[in-house]
């Protein structure tokens, strides 16, 4: 069964807006991560979060989550025709298996 | 540069024939992962792995069975390949509760 479900399935914008996506998951979790997925390719480790953690920044990344919610966003600013990808979150489930959602399919126009 | 390498970008199988893929990792990595990954439902784990010889069953199991012999291989294992299996398969290894390094994937067809 889907750990992760993100939302929204596929989002449009224009480079320089911010891209919003999130994630939500089932059952108690050690940490949260954020991976990138060009077109078909192999995924790309993008940012960890802790589940003692409530908000983390990577470069133009900003990843926060709740877990009294079972919820994480992972913000993406000024966002460039470059970002185009499939966004996908992953959880741990307390254990060391990494279980997918579905994604979000960004697409940036310049 | 830290790698997870499948050894096959593009595969071409007949329905029955047994099929390996395999996936080799550089960084001593304990967790070793085999995920389909299908339009509109993500990536499914068909199997995991904690150490040498031991593994786990994931979300979709059925018609694969793996092996791990060594610490740096997993290998994903169809029995009787059927047109139902054909995907991108991804594997991905990780240390003990830590980032996930993925391979670029095998495409399969199975005809």
């Amino acid at each position: 069964s889907q750990q992760g479900e993100e939302d929204p399935q596929a989002l449009s914008i224009q480079e320089g807006e911010n891209a919003t996506m999130n994630c939500s998951y089932k059952t108690s979790i050690n940490n949260l991560q954020w991976y990138r997925q060009n077109s078909g390719r192999g995924l790309v480790h993008l940012i960890l979060i802790r589940s003692n953690e409530r908000e983390k920044h990577s470069g133009r990344l900003r990843v926060t989550l709740d877990t009294s919610k079972k919820s994480s966003s992972l913000l993406i600013t000024a966002s460039r025709a470059a970002d185009t990808a499939s966004y996908f979150c992953a959880t741990d489930a307390r254990t060391d298996k990494l279980i997918f959602g579905t994604g979000t399919r960004l697409q940036v126009f310049p | 540069d830290v790698k997870v390498t499948q050894s096959s970008r593009y595969l071409v199988k007949r329905t029955g024939e047994k099929v390996f893929l395999e996936c080799v990792q550089d960084m001593d990595h304990e967790n070793m992962f085999w995920y389909r990954q299908d339009p509109g439902l993500g990536l499914r784990l068909i199997y995991f792995s904690y150490d040498v010889k031991m593994k786990e069953k994931g979300d979709i199991p059925e018609g694969y069975s793996v092996s791990r012999e060594k610490k740096e291989r997993f290998s994903l294992i169809l029995e009787s390949a059927s047109t139902n299996q054909t995907s991108m398969y991804l594997c991905a290894s990780s240390p003990s509760v830590g980032a996930g390094f993925f391979g670029s994937g095998t495409q399969l067809s199975v005809l």
